[in-house]
């Protein structure tokens, strides 16, 4: 298994800010991904984290409101810029060990 | 893209009731997994089960892969069970894709 820790783990920010979420996963990982939980909703993927490279989107996420850095097999840090209400979220940090999937806390974000 | 349906949406049990919850994807899958959405937003996984059977105390879990589902059993149920179950499938690139979740709470 994985320990994955995200900090913050909540926050309250102004519109038009941005906040940099941290995960630090305990092992190295091939994979990292980044989830967004709009309340009372699933899981949606925003991206994956790629080491060493530009981070890969799902449709409807963008680099410029969605910042991602991977500078190694163990971090990884999601931007969200310029916010406004609608982002307030869950975000969730995720790595694979092998093919099984672990998640960190989350970060519960509220945007006013 | 893959599409994931979670059955039933809401359920409410009486303690020490049993439940079966149902997970139906719309294509082949390489991965499966079940977690537990816990009040303060933290998942928990529950059982990786591509296919076959799988238990862990009260819960266990069966996936049927050549028919497109998975159901997850919760025997002698308590309030703790309370929560939000996703099942997530995993496809050749490794990225999951979450159901649409059954909320569960368990009355004391």
């Amino acid at each position: 298994s994985a320990v994955i820790s995200q900090k913050p783990s909540r926050d309250i920010c102004q519109r038009g800010t941005s906040l940099t979420i941290q995960c630090q996963v305990d092992s190295q990982v091939t994979m990292m991904f980044w989830y967004r939980q709009q309340p009372g909703q699933s899981l949606t993927l925003i991206a994956t984290a790629n080491q060493g490279s530009e981070a890969t989107y799902e449709s409807g996420f963008v680099i410029d409101k969605f910042p991602i850095s991977r500078p190694n097999l163990t971090f990884s840090t999601l931007t969200v810029s310029n916010m406004s209400p609608e982002d307030s979220s869950i975000y969730l940090c995720s790595a694979h060990i092998y093919t099984e999937a672990f998640f960190g806390q989350g970060t519960r974000l509220t945007v006013v | 893209g893959i599409q994931v349906e979670q059955s039933p949406p809401d359920l409410i049990l009486q303690e020490g009731a049993n439940s079966t919850l149902r997970c139906n994807f719309s294509d082949s899958v390489n991965n499966l997994q079940w977690f537990h959405q816990n009040p303060w937003g933290q998942l928990i996984n529950l059982f990786y089960i591509p296919s076959g059977t799988k238990q862990n105390g009260r819960l266990s879990a069966t996936t049927v892969a050549t028919e497109r589902y998975s159901l997850l059993y919760i025997s002698s149920s308590q309030t703790t069970d309370s929560g939000v179950y996703f099942c997530a499938v995993g496809t050749g690139t490794y990225k999951y894709i979450f159901g649409t979740g059954t909320r569960l709470k368990v009355l004391a």
